[in-house]
């Protein structure tokens, strides 16, 4: 199973571009690398999946190395409401994967104004 | 609201007591997930249905644990014989059922357990 660090927290301000990296050294060849959003006392809330290269949607980028050991969620233009703890989660379904999906140890992002 | 209700919200017990938590996951999903969730940590993986079938058990779900999702619907989370370790935040998701990828999990807002 795949080993998931995250750094416990980032601060930044309004209307800056946060980069929240994850290490996932052990990544197995089918596993995808998904982000969640939480808030406190909450459930996690979708926010990106990719598994590799470069994936953008409505609200945040992942960028995935050729190596898949880790990824980066990017958040631009940051507002007050994003604060919340950031987690990657890395699994695989089907085909004789593992089925278990790992979330990572979280980083806690504070923007203030 | 995700579509994916949990119950109760909140439950307080104490030391040896039964409980059972209740998910109903979105309809049309097939795929449905425990997790367990304590203070500053973030969720660890506990079980795993496809339909009715439990593919998956983690080690934490010791033999005081026991899950359910009979005809493939919601699904129940009993815990047998409370302990105060046994304080935490649990979390159930749903997903469709896509190759390959797991797709969006899709999370209840959780069951909050305090064992006195």
């Amino acid at each position: 199973l795949a080993k998931i660090t995250q750094p416990i927290s980032m601060d930044s301000y309004e209307g800056q571009e946060v980069n929240i990296t994850c290490s996932h050294n052990n990544i197995a060849t089918n596993d995808y690398i998904t982000w969640y959003q939480q808030f406190p006392s909450q459930g996690p809330r979708f926010i990106i999946q990719g598994y590799k290269t470069k994936v953008t949607n409505e609200v945040a980028s992942l960028f995935i190395p050729a190596d898949r050991k880790s990824s980066t969620l990017s958040l631009p233009r940051v507002s007050l409401s994003d604060t919340a703890v950031y987690y990657c989660l890395v699994g695989a379904m089907g085909g004789g994967a593992t089925n278990k999906l790992i979330f990572g140890t979280g980083t806690l992002l504070a923007v203030q104004p | 609201d995700t579509g994916v209700s949990q119950d109760p919200r909140h439950k307080i017990t104490k030391r040896g007591q039964n409980v059972t938590f209740r998910c109903d996951p979105i309809s049309e999903h097939n795929r449905l997930y425990w997790y367990r969730q304590t203070l500053g940590q973030g969720p660890e993986f506990l079980t795993y249905f496809q339909n009715e079938a439990q593919l998956e058990k983690s080690r934490l779900l010791s033999d005081r644990f026991s899950a359910e999702r009979p005809k493939g619907s919601f699904s129940t989370l009993e815990i047998q014989r409370t302990e105060q370790g046994d304080s935490a935040m649990y979390l159930c998701a749903s997903s469709r059922d896509t190759k390959g990828a797991y797709g969006e999990l899709f999370f209840g807002e959780g069951s909050r357990l305090t064992v006195l």
